[in-house]
């Protein structure tokens, strides 16, 4: 079956980094998102990785090891308006996006 | 500005009657999807389509239909056959690249809870 693994929660002080881990299981790859979703909100893109390694993006850095069915998000210089969930969707043989549950990230001054 | 307006965003409805929630978009994607997210589960997809006049049941289309009349317009009713339909709904679109991952694009989300 297809399984996607991250944390529930994370609590991170603000200026600091924080690096939120995804494991996934999925038939077939093409690819995985990132997206932070505000409460209450519609998720919006913040990466997508299809080859191993990382991509930086401003504050925001994601890593890919497809061998390790593995994947994180980096926040670096964290704000309170990164306080947020953010999902982990791997894409499969279908190009369907499989989506977890979301990591809820708590920042504090 | 090109986007994805969903409507209304909160919805309430009494038991046993059927709602449709509208979705348009003016970017001119070919593929839309209708999501329902439930607090502490991931988005779940209910119907999906990529072309005008052709939609594909997703995980949970029970209790569920849609229809894709234009390229802009996804409408999702949902009948009294779903058994618990309060939720977040989370209509999307994407380009639809051959040979690869697309992008989602998400409305706003409409919010509905049945009575």
């Amino acid at each position: 079956g297809q399984n996607i693994d991250q944390p529930t929660e994370m609590t991170a002080t603000e200026g600091a980094i924080v690096q939120i881990n995804c494991t996934y299981q999925t038939s077939g790859f093409n690819g995985l998102f990132w997206y932070q979703q505000h409460a209450g909100e519609a998720p919006t893109f913040l990466s997508y990785n299809v080859l191993d390694g990382l991509e930086e993006k401003g504050r925001f850095s994601s890593f890919l090891s497809r061998s390790k069915g593995y994947s994180y998000l980096l926040l670096k210089e964290l704000q309170m308006k990164d306080s947020a969930s953010y999902l982990c969707a791997p894409c499969d043989s279908n190009y369907q996006l499989i989506w977890g549950a979301g990591t809820k990230l708590i920042i504090k001054p | 500005d090109g986007g994805i307006t969903q409507s209304p965003k909160y919805l309430f409805r009494k038991e046993g009657q059927n709602v449709t929630l509208s979705c348009e978009q003016n970017l001119n994607h070919d593929a839309m999807y209708w999501y329902r997210q439930d607090p502490g589960q991931g988005l779940r997809l209910i119907y999906y389509s990529q072309i005008v006049n052709d939609f594909q049941k997703g995980d949970i289309a029970e209790g569920y239909s849609v229809s894709r009349e234009k390229k802009e317009s996804f409408p999702l009713t949902v009948t009294s056959a779903q058994k618990n339909p309060t939720a977040f709904y989370l209509c999307a679109s994407s380009i639809v690249l051959a040979g690869g991952a697309d992008e989602q694009f998400f409305g706003p989300g409409t919010r509905l809870t049945v009575l």
